[in-house]
């Protein structure tokens, strides 16, 4: 069965510090990935998405970016953060044949931005 | 650009009663709509998926109703249970097999 791991489960950085947050899918091959970000009660913000290695498409302007350096590897980055980068981050992982498919997701880091 | 709708205020119901969520949308229609569960602290768990072409789709106690006229989406969860309680999501594809549009969530909580 196919799995997802996302890594660490919560986080608390300086303003001005890098970021790397990674997230590597088990069980199945070409998935697409997703970053999303999730503020408190609000809706899930699409950050980035990929469907191949080293093809990565931006869904918001910002300080961060990502990269799939393999498969189903997907790693979320920063060189300086913001306090406006903190929040829940998300990936996620779906298969990229026919049609929209569910999208599985990871448990979360927990981002502060102190 | 595509808007999702969903009931901000917590829906607080008894236990054995039917839950009932709202997710209405604007301009065009997707193709599908989806639903997932989101417990606090987790990621989202996908529950059911209906296609612009289905009125209705069901799985066990679940049943979600998919009205492009209207444009909505019911999302009932009869015979609800403590254990249901939970923020549900809807997401709607954005004319890309890739992409969701995701809903801020309705908080269900169901009393014993």
């Amino acid at each position: 069965s196919q799995t997802i791991h996302q890594w660490p489960a919560t986080l608390v950085q300086p303003v001005g510090s890098p970021l790397s947050l990674e997230c590597t899918v088990e069980g199945t091959s070409n998935p697409n990935l997703y970053w999303y970000r999730q503020a408190a009660g609000r809706g899930l913000q699409l950050l980035f998405y990929s469907v191949g290695i080293g093809q990565i498409s931006s869904e918001v302007p910002q300080n961060l970016s990502a990269s799939r350096p393999q498969d189903r590897q997907f790693i979320l980055s920063s060189k300086k953060l913001l306090l406006s980068d903190s929040g829940f981050y998300l990936c996620a992982w779906s298969t990229g044949t026919g049609g929209v498919q569910p999208q599985h997701f990871g448990d979360g880091t927990r981002l502060s931005i102190l | 650009s595509q808007k999702i709708e969903q009931n901000s205020e917590a829906l607080n119901i008894q236990e054995g009663k039917t839950a009932t969520l709202t997710c209405n949308y604007t301009n065009y229609s997707p193709a599908y709509l989806q639903w997932y569960r989101q417990d606090p602290g987790r990621g989202p768990v996908f529950l059911l998926l209906i296609r612009e072409n289905e009125k209705e789709k069901r799985k066990e106690r679940l049943k979600v109703t998919f009205d492009t006229t209207l444009k909505q989406s019911l999302f009932h969860i009869t015979a609800s249970q403590p254990a249901d309680s939970a923020t549900y999501l809807c997401a709607l594809d954005q004319g890309s097999s890739y992409k969701l549009i995701f809903g801020s969530g309705t908080r269900l909580l169901v009393r014993p």
